[in-house]
């Protein structure tokens, strides 16, 4: 199974700055069909997870700007621009090209 | 509006068998390919089973390899999960998920919760 690894793993973040979460895979995540299915995830305690990113870097509807995500060399890394109370819990990357579909352990952002 | 309810968590005893299942509705189920997520107290996720349409081609973790089976019923609209010889690190909550065209999932359940336990 593809393994998913994400930095950190706490995240403690005053309200208003941004924070950025780091995801490394073992392996490729471009598919056959050339495109990266690389997702993040948010979880809230309590609740289901939510989708808020696909395919490295489209928002799903309804996720506010203040969320992107993006590919280097060195991984795929998820920004939020200007941290809001509502953004704790945890966040997760999950990829979604080779099966079954894998995670990584999930970063638990809380406000300082 | 997507509704996935799971069901069929309980106690079970190590080395005893369980079957949960996952009731859809809101969406053409028999065009999806659909997941059993888990996720352990406290703890991440983790894909457990992806079955395709068809109803043929499956993907298992290695973690539950050989143990669990997955199954659809697209006359039915139900998804299954035939979990065997289950282990106390099987303990976990069980999400059904509905995947998405982009190599995603878009829509969860609330979870069923299995607790291996003597």
């Amino acid at each position: 199974d593809v393994v998913l690894t994400q930095s950190p793993l706490s995240l403690p973040v005053t309200l208003g700055q941004s924070a950025s979460i780091s995801c490394t895979s073992s392996r490729s995540l471009v598919s056959s069909d050339g495109k990266t299915y690389l997702n993040w995830l948010h979880q809230r305690p309590g609740q289901s997870p939510r989708r808020l990113i696909y395919e490295v870097s489209k928002p799903d509807s309804g996720v506010p700007d203040r969320f992107s995500g993006s590919w280097s060399g060195t991984g795929f890394t998820l920004t939020i621009s200007r941290v809001e109370a509502e953004d704790v819990g945890v966040y997760y990357c999950m990829q979604g090209t080779h099966w079954p579909y894998t995670f990584g352990q999930g970063t638990k952002v809380e406000i300082k | 509006e997507v509704h996935l309810v799971e069901s069929g968590g309980a106690v079970v005893q190590p080395g005893g068998s369980l079957r949960l299942s996952c009731a859809t509705s809101g969406f053409i189920f028999g065009k999806y390919n659909m997941h059993w997520v888990r996720q352990r107290p406290g703890k991440g996720l983790e894909g457990v089973s992806i079955i395709h349409v068809d109803g043929t081609t499956r993907g298992y973790a290695d973690s539950v390899k050989g143990r669990f089976t997955i199954s659809r019923d697209n006359s039915n609209n139900s998804l299954h999960l035939q979990m065997t010889g289950l282990r106390a690190e099987d303990t976990a909550l069980y999400f059904c998920a509905k995947d998405s065209p982009n190599g995603s999932i878009e829509h969860w359940g609330r979870g069923t919760l299995v607790t291996v336990s003597s």
